[in-house]
This record gives C-alpha cells, sequence and structure tokens, in this order.
C-alpha cells in the first residue's frame, strides 16, 4: 500500500522559512515522479512543485519560484521542500503527491497533507 | 497569466448525467494539454480520477468518463450516486518552466 507521510508544518512569521518533508513508503520510491500541491483554507488547489525520479530538473509554481526548493533523497525514500521567505499568502495544507506510472497520470497517490500558516 | 476555468458549481438529480468542463485561456484544450481530473470531498485529500484525457484508474468507477469537447476537456458522470456529490477539480499541462495548472474547481450538488 502506498503511504505518504507529511510533516514539518507549523506556525511561521511571514519573512521565515519552513521545510517539510514527506516520507514515502509502500512502492520504489526512486521510479516515480512527485510533487508539492496546496491548498489555502476554503480555496482550491494550488501545483507548486514538481520534481523527476532522478532529482531533476525540477519545476516551480510562478508564485513560489526562488523561494521554495524541492530536492528528494531516493536512498531514505523522502520528498522535501525548503520554503524561504515565506508569506501570509503561503499559509495552506500541502500535500505530497505522487504522479503515476501511466503516460500523463498525475497525482496518482496523495498524503493527508501538513497545514503551514504564516503569520504575525 | 494563463487560467483554466470549470463552472463554480453544478446540480444534477440522482440516476442523471452531467458534464463538468475545463477550458484554458490559451485556447482550446487539447490532448497535448493530458487532462487529468480529480474529486476531493470535504476534510479528504483530492483522489485522482481521470488521467491523459479519457483513461480511468484502477479505481474509478465506469460512470465516470473523460473526453474533449468543444475545445474543452469534460468529465461525465453518467448514472450519478448521492456519494459523487463533491469538488472536482481539472490539471492541464503547458510545459515549459510552470508546467501544470489546477483548475479553479468545480462544486457538484447531488439533489
Amino acid at each position: 500500500e502506498v503511504q505518504l507521510v507529511e510533516s514539518g508544518g507549523g506556525l511561521v512569521q511571514p519573512g521565515g522559512s519552513l521545510t517539510l518533508s514527506c516520507a514515502a513508503s509502500g512502492f520504489t520510491f526512486s521510479d516515480y515522479e512527485m510533487n508539492w500541491v496546496r491548498q489555502a483554507p476554503g480555496k482550491g488547489l494550488e501545483w507548486v512543485s514538481h520534481i523527476m525520479s532522478t532529482g531533476s530538473p525540477r519545476h516551480y509554481a510562478g508564485s513560489v519560484e526562488g523561494r521554495f526548493t524541492i530536492y528528494r533523497d531516493n536512498a531514505g525514500n523522502s520528498l522535501y521542500l525548503q520554503m524561504n521567505r515565506l508569506r501570509v499568502e503561503d499559509t495552506a495544507i500541502y500535500y505530497c503527491v505522487r504522479d503515476g506510472a501511466g503516460y500523463q497520470s498525475r497525482g496518482e497517490d496523495w498524503g493527508r497533507g501538513t497545514l503551514v500558516a504564516v503569520s504575525s | 497569466q494563463t487560467v483554466v476555468t470549470q463552472e463554480p458549481s453544478l446540480t444534477v438529480s440522482p440516476g442523471g448525467t452531467v458534464t463538468l468542463t475545463c477550458a484554458s485561456s490559451t485556447g482550446a484544450v487539447t490532448s497535448g494539454y493530458f487532462p487529468n481530473w480529480f474529486q476531493q470531498k470535504p476534510g479528504q485529500a483530492p483522489r485522482a480520477l481521470i488521467y491523459n484525457t479519457n483513461n480511468r484508474h484502477s479505481w474509478t468507477p465506469a460512470r465516470f468518463s473523460g473526453s474533449l469537447l468543444g475545445g474543452k476537456a469534460a468529465l461525465t458522470l453518467s448514472g450519478v450516486l448521492p456519494e459523487d456529490e463533491a469538488e472536482y477539480y481539472c490539471l492541464l499541462y503547458y510545459g515549459g518552466v510552470q508546467p501544470w495548472l489546477f483548475g479553479g474547481g468545480t462544486k457538484l450538488i447531488v439533489l
């Protein structure tokens, strides 16, 4: 069974930093592309970042480009999102998301999410 | 700035058929946008339904089908059940630096 467990969320002040982690199990982590997707309270989904199975290339939404960094540890079956210069509008549930093996199968498995709250 | 547009809400009767659409501000949605569809119920993480326009996942009920319709991506639910009441999101591929965009979501009400 595929399991994706996010951690590292919490309350942080504007301008602060936070690193999210995602522990993956139940599949060969190094074979799959991974993403972070977020959802602000009461709002829709926003794709944040994507990383290829090998670790590159990486892609980012324009709203986080230059502030967030996605990376992975294939030996440790973990995905990360380093978030710097956080803004109030970054407040959201952040989901760790695995793409599928099928061609252009996106978001096949989701974690439960971790809440990031940016507030003074 | 590219925008992906979905109907904010739709209402359907149990047993009925409803089509949700997904439009791109860049023009007609084609198979090259590889539309994906997701269902999200309150308090839950999203669940994938359709990938690459019209491919169901193994867990996706046959009453869900994906297609291209009138320059948009479409998700059709036939024989709607009360449990299909949920928010539905499409995801389109644009390539380049920021490859994927979600639509704003459609709240499907089964009444």
